[in-house]
């Protein structure tokens, strides 16, 4: 069975960083691109960032890209996100997701149970 | 960039009844491009149509996805309990390659 889990949400100052973790079992992680997708409280959902099953292509929305860095251990089976320069808008529950293609985004067939990041002083 | 607009914003119906949902992109995309999701609060979100119109595996076959160019919709036959949810869709494109989700729809007990 496939399964993601994240991890590394946290309470955090506006300016400040952190780095979520999203660890997956029950497929060959190398084989797919995975993304990073939020959810703000009372929105909707959000595509972050893309990340190509070699790590060789990434992509991410304007909203957070030169703020956020994607990657990828394959030898571990595990996602980063990178979150720097936090603001308040930033605040959301962020789930990983499995693409179901190798090199570039598509749609997605297993995602974890999200973890909450929190920008507050 | 794509933008897609789901509607109704909320719809109230009961157990048992049929659910229309709609998604409307802000040009025409391919039929290929279009997944449907449904999200309980707490849960991780899960796929339900891909290719506008196929439905992912385990998926009961009371759940149905059509159209094309920028029209889409997913249709809930007979409503379970379980399926009240927020649904939403989204666009997948490779010229820039990007992913867009729609504003969702939230489907609730009457």
């Amino acid at each position: 069975e496939m399964q993601l889990l994240e991890s590394g949400g946290g309470l955090e100052q506006p300016g400040g960083s952190l780095r979520l973790s999203c660890a997956a079992s029950g497929f060959t992680f190398s084989r797919y691109a995975m993304t990073w997708v939020r959810q703000a409280p009372g929105k909707g959902l959000e595509w972050v960032s893309t990340i190509s099953g070699s790590g060789s292509n990434i992509y991410y929305a304007d909203s957070v890209r030169g703020r956020f860095t994607i990657s990828r251990d394959n030898s571990k089976n595990t996602l980063f996100l990178q979150i720097s320069s936090l603001r308040a808008e930033d605040t959301a529950v962020y789930y990983c997701a499995k693409d179901v293609r190798y090199s570039a985004m598509d749609h997605f067939d297993c995602w974890g149970q999200g973890t909450l990041v929190t920008v507050s002083s | 960039e794509i933008v897609l607009t789901q509607s109704p914003g909320t719809v109230s119906l009961s157990p048992g009844e049929r659910a229309t949902l709609s998604c409307r992109a802000s040009q025409t995309i391919s039929r290929d491009s279009l997944a449907w999701y449904q999200h309980k609060r707490g849960q991780a979100p899960r796929l339900l149509i891909y290719g506008a119109s196929t439905r992912a595996t385990g998926i009961p076959d009371r759940f149905s996805g059509s159209g094309s160019g920028t029209d889409f919709t997913v249709s809930i036959t007979r409503l379970e309990p379980e399926d009240f949810a927020v649904y939403y869709c989204q666009h997948y494109g490779s010229s820039p390659p990007s992913v867009t989700f729609g504003g969702g729809t939230r489907v609730e007990i009457k």
